[in-house]
């Protein structure tokens, strides 16, 4: 049973486009969101994550939008660049459990071509 | 402030043996937590430590266990090898009260 799905297993984008990664979850209890951008051979690198008291947060070039009636989130990157090419996973957790067990999706590999 | 790091980054073994890894966390980050990367699986949570307890568990077998030391320090040790275990397993810290997870660069583990 999955959680957090990332139904896209890949995307390619064009340099100075936009790159829409998408992510849905089930669980309604999660309330705290986050998009971890992986290279091969390292480990994930925190990139933006969202309260689910906003619907969107802004950070640079990466904006992360949340719909909560959908069950939904998406990180749009404007413009894309060659150095953004990475597995990009959305992961979620419940902040009330009073852990930070981080529930991911399993990933979207972006390939930004130059 | 240095980063969250991980030892050995690279280890085979073979079936039945065990092993342990190690986890540095951030400086002043006293969570600690454990996940398993596999192509099939992707990313699944392990096990928490928050000051040397355990705070929550994964659905992962007996065979993987884990500590954290007064320093933070965490190790994780699996017993009895078994080729699914082949794996990168990831530590990640976090400061209390913040919302998000540093993770380390990974150790890859080969089970043969």
């Amino acid at each position: 049973d999955q959680q957090v799905k990332q139904n896209s297993p890949s995307l390619s984008v064009q340099e100075g486009r936009i790159s829409i990664l998408n992510c849905d979850y089930t669980n309604s209890m999660f309330d705290y969101f986050l998009w971890y951008k992986k290279y091969p051979a390292e480990g994930p690198t925190f990139l933006i994550s969202i309260s689910s008291i906003k619907d969107k947060n802004e950070d640079g070039r990466f904006t992360v939008f949340l719909n909560k009636s959908a069950k939904h989130l998406s990180l749009h990157i404007v413009p894309s660049q060659p150095g953004d090419s990475a597995v990009y996973f959305c992961a979620a957790r419940v902040t009330a459990a009073g852990s930070y067990q981080l529930t991911f999706g399993k990933g979207t590999k972006l390939s930004v071509i130059p | 402030k240095a980063g969250v790091t991980q030892t050995p980054r690279y280890l085979i073994k073979t079936r039945g043996q065990q092993v342990t890894l190690s986890c540095s966390p951030i400086s002043g980050h006293r969570s600690v937590s454990w996940y398993q990367q596999t192509p099939g699986q992707g990313l699944q949570f392990l096990f928490e430590y928050f000051s040397e307890t355990q705070r929550n568990k994964g659905n992962f077998p007996g065979r993987f266990s884990g500590r954290q030391f007064s320093n933070s320090r965490s190790e994780m040790n699996v017993s009895t090898l078994e080729l699914g275990d082949s794996a990168l397993y990831l530590c990640a810290s976090s400061f209390e009260g913040a919302d998000t997870q540093y993770f380390g660069p990974g150790t890859r583990l080969t089970v043969l």
